[in-house]
């Protein structure tokens, strides 16, 4: 199993430029998560979804999409990004059951200039 | 909302001595799950150890264990024999007992340095 893969690893873009980052998971988990991690802040949860079809908001959802088409994808929607966007981007997966560990990807460190 | 504070953004060790990071959380819920998660240079979360508020006895994994007091929401990682590859940002988080289950809110993170 690759486990929880993110692409790419790093990325600059200027002010006003969309993009997807993008996620996937080979483990058939249900839940998906994104994360962005600042200095000083932890991780801080973007957006969720608990199965195809289902997704939600996090604590900082603004300027960012998502949607989960299947189990295994759950790309990130930066739709006109700005400056206040740079960080680096986790996603995350885990299955059924609070106990359960939640996978992390490798992280995608974004600039926006 | 749950909120979890590390009020150690950095500690050091030496090697082999003993260190405790810190960690606080403020919930209104009676059930719920406490994480430490480690962060190396490479970026990897890795999952340190576990806690299930329920449970009483306090978590031990090899070298880690924690101190968990549910009344005073306090809940401490312990490192016993520090080695130079424990380097790393540490980051305490919290899980609520919900059916989803898949929402963690993170600390701000201590920073680890070991000494050699």
């Amino acid at each position: 199993n690759a486990g929880v893969t993110q692409t790419p690893k790093f990325q600059v873009l200027k002010t006003g430029q969309s993009m997807t980052l993008q996620c996937a998971q080979d483990m058939n988990h249900e839940y998906m998560s994104w994360y962005r991690q600042d200095p000083g802040m932890g991780l801080r949860l973007i957006h969720y979804s608990v199965g195809a079809g289902i997704t939600d908001q996090g604590e900082v959802p603004n300027g960012y999409n998502v949607s989960r088409s299947t189990t295994e994808d759950f790309p990130l929607r930066l739709l006109s990004a700005a400056p206040s966007q740079t960080s680096v981007y986790f996603c995350a997966s885990k299955t059924g059951g609070s106990y359960n560990e939640q996978f992390f990807g490798p992280g995608t460190r974004l600039t926006v200039l | 909302a749950q909120t979890v504070t590390q009020s150690q953004p950095e500690m050091s060790v030496q090697e082999a001595e003993t260190v405790t990071l810190s960690c606080t959380y403020d919930t209104s819920e009676s059930d719920y799950y406490l994480f430490w998660y480690k962060q190396p240079p490479s970026r990897q979360m890795i999952l340190v150890i576990r806690q299930e508020a329920y449970k009483q006895q306090n978590a031990t994994e090899n070298r880690f264990s924690v101190n968990f007091q549910k009344a005073a929401k306090s809940f401490s990682l312990k490192i016993s024999d520090s080695q130079l590859g424990d380097a790393a940002m540490y980051f305490c988080a919290y899980r609520s007992f919900e059916t989803s289950g898949s929402r963690l809110t993170f600390g701000e993170g201590t920073q680890l340095t070991v000494n050699p």
